[in-house]
């Protein structure tokens, strides 16, 4: 157990709708990242905060944006989904820069 | 950006068998990471290198960081059926922050009883 928490394990969604995915960081890591990693595909950095400030921007698209709250937990909104959009979102918190990552269990979103 | 390859993409071998994989680039880095992700589970973190030449093992996984600091490698001893899944490795350029850790394509493990 890696110590973070995704929820909901699992999404399915039309195209055109908006989810929003949660995460709960490790006690004690202020840095949150967002993965999204598609079939057969290796893991594509989205956006990292800090301390609820956003720190890095990846590929992320316009139609996807994300908040980390004062309690540390994040939220990653995907609206306009579209099926191109399917693919496990990961979250991964670290204690601070350079430090590795831990990563949740993913949450599986299947557009249909 | 950098690119990490990682080589084999996939493997099959006899439990029992040692494994040998591992991840090459054009760019240095500071600090590799492996990961190891079972099948609809997040990436777990297996070993951190953070200096070149060092050699480092967790049970049955030996890692080692690259001389030329720009390859490292991860072996496994005595492969058992549970060793199946993707390996991946990652890596960390100097003075840079996490979000800018990069990952290879992974190494797909199956592990024949």
């Amino acid at each position: 157990d890696s110590g973070v928490t995704q929820t909901p394990k699992h999404l399915i969604t039309a195209t055109g709708q908006r989810v929003t995915l949660r995460c709960s960081p490790r006690s004690g890591d202020l840095s949150v990242y967002w993965y999204q990693q598609s079939l057969d595909q290796g893991l594509q950095f989205l956006i990292q905060y800090y301390n609820g400030e956003e720190r890095a921007k990846g590929n992320i698209l316009e139609r996807f944006s994300a908040q980390q709250f004062p309690d540390l937990h994040s939220e990653l909104n995907l609206s306009s989904l579209e099926l191109g959009d399917s693919a496990l979102y990961f979250c991964a918190s670290s204690e601070g820069t350079g430090s590795p990552l831990h990563f949740g269990n993913g949450t599986r979103l299947t557009v249909t | 950006g950098q690119q990490l390859n990682q080589s084999p993409q996939s493997m099959f071998i006899q439990e029992g068998e040692d494994v040998s994989m591992n991840c090459t680039s054009s760019s240095i880095f500071n600090t590799w990471l492996w990961y190891k992700q079972d099948p609809g589970e997040g990436p777990v973190l297996l070993i951190a290198l953070y200096k070149a030449g060092e050699l480092t093992s967790n049970g049955r996984l030996t890692a080692q960081f690259g001389i030329t600091r720009k390859d490292s490698f991860l072996n496994i001893s005595a492969s058992i059926p549970s060793d199946v899944g993707i390996y991946f490795c990652a890596g960390l350029p100097s003075g840079a922050g996490s979000y800018q850790l990069t990952f290879g394509k992974g190494t797909k493990l199956s592990v024949i009883p």
